[in-house]
């Protein structure tokens, strides 16, 4: 059963650069079948997609926020991360990781979510 | 850009069957898929490439997909179908797009 989990400072300050990662535990996330992706929900709020990246370091970006996104992964750990930079209380959301499967775009595994608060 | 819009929210009596819409244009030219939150968790699929439910996911759930609406239907609802449900697809100048979301509520 592949699990995912998100970890990373629950508080960023305006104007800096959040930070997480994602670990990735029974399966490979060098499978040629999957994306690896973030997604967020704001409070009361509905899903919104951030991007996604392929092992070999392709990545996808949501249009709306890919000058401030960069997705990497790190297949020695098996993990993958999020850079979202100059954030704003805008950006103040759950953060969930999960593997998408390749050429079907469905998310079939998520992690827990981890809330990020941006707040000075 | 691509947009899908779902109502609000949905009622349902217990044992009763719900319908919950996913509208787009000409969304039955794409796959469709259904995500199912409840209070505090995660996401999880429940309907996958229009109809396809995964494994674990009760035949209760179903879905369909024509012209400009998608449908989940979830048949004799019960109280632990209480949650919000997003619809999802990937459209080729947006990328993924989610639903809007809605709220079912079973009575």
């Amino acid at each position: 059963q592949v699990q995912l989990q998100e970890s990373g400072p629950g508080l960023v300050k305006p104007s800096q650069t959040l930070s997480l990662t994602c670990t990735v535990s029974g399966g490979s996330i060098s499978s040629g079948d999957y994306y690896w992706s973030w997604i967020r929900q704001p409070p009361g709020k509905g899903l919104e997609w951030i991007g996604y990246i392929y092992y070999s370091g392709s990545t996808y970006y949501n249009p709306s926020l890919k000058s401030r996104v960069t997705i990497s992964v790190d297949t020695s750990k098996n993990q993958f991360s999020l850079k979202l930079s100059s954030v704003t209380a805008a950006d103040t959301a759950v953060y969930y990781c999960a593997r998408v499967v390749r050429w079907q775009y469905y998310f079939d595994y998520w992690g827990q979510g981890t809330l990020v608060t941006v707040s000075s | 850009s691509y947009e899908l819009t779902q109502p609000l929210s949905v009622s349902v009596a217990l044992g009763q069957t719900a319908r919950i819409t996913c509208g787009g244009n000409n969304i039955g030219s794409k796959n469709v898929h259904w995500y199912q939150q409840k209070p505090g968790q995660a996401p999880v699929l429940v309907i996958y490439r229009d109809s396809n439910r995964p494994s674990g996911i009760p035949e209760r759930f179903s879905g369909s997909n024509s012209g400009n609406t998608a449908t989940l239907t979830i048949s004799r609802a019960q109280a632990g179908d209480e949650a919000d449900y997003y619809c999802q697809v990937w459209d080729s100048s947006t990328a993924n797009v989610f639903g809007t979301g809605t709220k079912v509520t079973v009575l």
